[in-house]
């Protein structure tokens, strides 16, 4: 049973334009979302999350949006570049859930192509 | 600072050998974690640790075995190597719940034949 879902496995771009990642999650007790980014031989680093009491959340060109009642969530990058070509992850948590509290559900990841 | 190291970056391993992953941080973080990558998926929490000599069961344990002697260490031991075993494995590290940023180290990838 996945929890968190990333239906487009890849995503092609050109430089400049926007590129929006999406993510949807079925467990409507998760409260915190992150989104990773992974290059090729490298672990995954932190790019931007939101609480669930917001919808917006906005860090430079990167911007998360989340639509609690569609279960909903996707990453803006705007203007695209080539360097941020890569695996980009989805992730939830149950951040006020006691001992679950510590457990990252990831999707499967979109490979992001921007093309220069 | 480091960060989260891991060691071995490569390892092949024969049906039914065992060996430990290592994993380090020097940030001085109280939460560890094992994750595991396959082929395609998303990333499998295997094990985690609140702090020293304090540790849990994530989603896929089966097949390994965890310690937490010290703040800075935690190994992952396989006993018994499957295939099925076979995947990139990721340690991480945060200093505490869920919504602190979790930091990876960059995988070691093991292959079992």
């Amino acid at each position: 049973d996945q929890q968190v879902k990333q239906n487009s496995p890849s995503l092609s771009v050109q430089e400049g334009r926007i590129s929006i990642l999406n993510c949807d999650y079925t467990n409507s007790m998760f409260d915190y979302f992150l989104w990773y980014k992974k290059y090729p031989a490298e672990g995954p680093t932190f790019l931007i999350s939101i609480s669930s009491i917001k919808d917006k959340n906005e860090d430079g060109r990167f911007t998360v949006f989340l639509n609690k009642s569609a279960k909903h969530l996707s990453l803006h990058i705007v203007p695209s570049q080539p360097g941020d070509s890569a695996v980009y992850f989805c992730a939830a948590s149950l951040s006020n859930s006691g001992g679950s509290n510590y457990k990252l559900t990831f999707g499967k990841g979109t490979l992001l192509t921007v093309n220069p | 600072n480091a960060g989260v190291t891991q060691t071995p970056k490569f390892r092949i391993l024969k049906i039914g050998q065992s060996m430990t992953l290592q994993c380090a941080q020097d940030m001085n973080h109280n939460y560890m974690y094992w994750y595991r990558q396959d082929p395609g998926m998303g990333l499998k929490l295997i094990y985690y640790s609140v702090g020293a000599g304090i540790t849990d069961k994530g989603e896929v344990p089966n097949g390994y075995n965890v310690s937490r002697s010290t703040t800075e260490d935690f190994p992952l031991r396989l006993e018994l190597a499957a295939p099925s075993q076979t995947s990139v494995y990721f340690c991480a590290s945060s200093f505490g719940t869920a919504t602190d940023t979790q930091y990876f180290g960059p995988g070691t990838r093991l292959t079992v034949l």
